[in-house]
């Protein structure tokens, strides 16, 4: 079965310009999360989805937005990017029963210049 | 959140089993001990799950102390690609849909050939 598929894999973005993931769930997985790796750091939690809801929040800066749409693919906006959010952005996804082990992606590499 | 502690980190001959430690005192009667491990430049994966008996899956084995107060994962035959970070991670079993994972240091494991 197919895995988590995140687009796109690596993306070079200058200081102040706009970036967007995206984050294809593992088919009929209604919860997607997402986490920041900086370097020589521990996955931290961005923000989660369920249903197309937002269900939870953690240390996400408010210069990034996240949805999820109608076919469960998540997407997350970053804007006035800045040389810090450079990092891999891990998504995952799971189901709702339990134990809802959640499913990573590969990462999309984000270096900001 | 009930915190856990692991090594930093530990070696092990390749071929050989490994014991991966895991000291979480302050569990509480209602979390389950969840092993994720990253793989050099991948995204997290599960690993093995269990609540009070041990557990066994094609991957590893997980043995929980009669107190819950530790736990070890087991991996019986490490090769070169079991080299990686190895988090030892609380999550409560009623259903949340806001269980979003919090990774702690983990304990990257070197394999020697």
């Amino acid at each position: 079965a197919a895995g988590v598929i995140q687009s796109p894999r690596h993306l070079i973005k200058e200081k102040r310009e706009t970036a967007t993931l995206k984050c294809y769930p593992i088919s009929r997985h209604d919860t997607v999360y997402w986490y920041q790796q900086g370097p020589g750091q521990d996955p931290q939690f961005l923000i989660s989805f369920y249903e197309k809801m937002q269900s939870d929040k953690g240390s996400i800066p408010d210069r990034f937005s996240a949805q999820q749409f109608s076919d469960y693919h998540s997407e997350l906006n970053m804007s006035s990017l800045e040389l810090g959010d450079s990092a891999l952005y891990f998504c995952a996804s799971s189901e709702t029963s339990f134990p809802d082990t959640q499913y990573f992606g590969p990462g999309t590499r984000l270096t900001v210049l | 959140d009930a915190k856990t502690t692991q090594p930093n980190s530990m070696e092990s001959n390749e071929e050989e089993p490994v014991h991966l430690p895991c000291n979480h005192s302050t569990i509480s009667g209602t979390d389950y001990i969840h092993w994720y491990r990253q793989l050099p430049s991948q995204g997290p994966e599960y690993v093995i799950h269990g609540l009070t008996s041990n557990v066994n899956n094609r991957m590893a084995s997980l043995a929980i102390a009669e107190d819950r107060k530790s736990s070890t994962l087991i991996l019986h035959r490490a090769t070169l690609r079991d080299a990686a970070v190895y988090y030892c991670i609380l999550r409560e079993s009623q259903m949340n849909r806001d269980d979003k994972i919090i990774f702690g240091k983990g304990t990257r494991l070197h394999i020697l050939p």
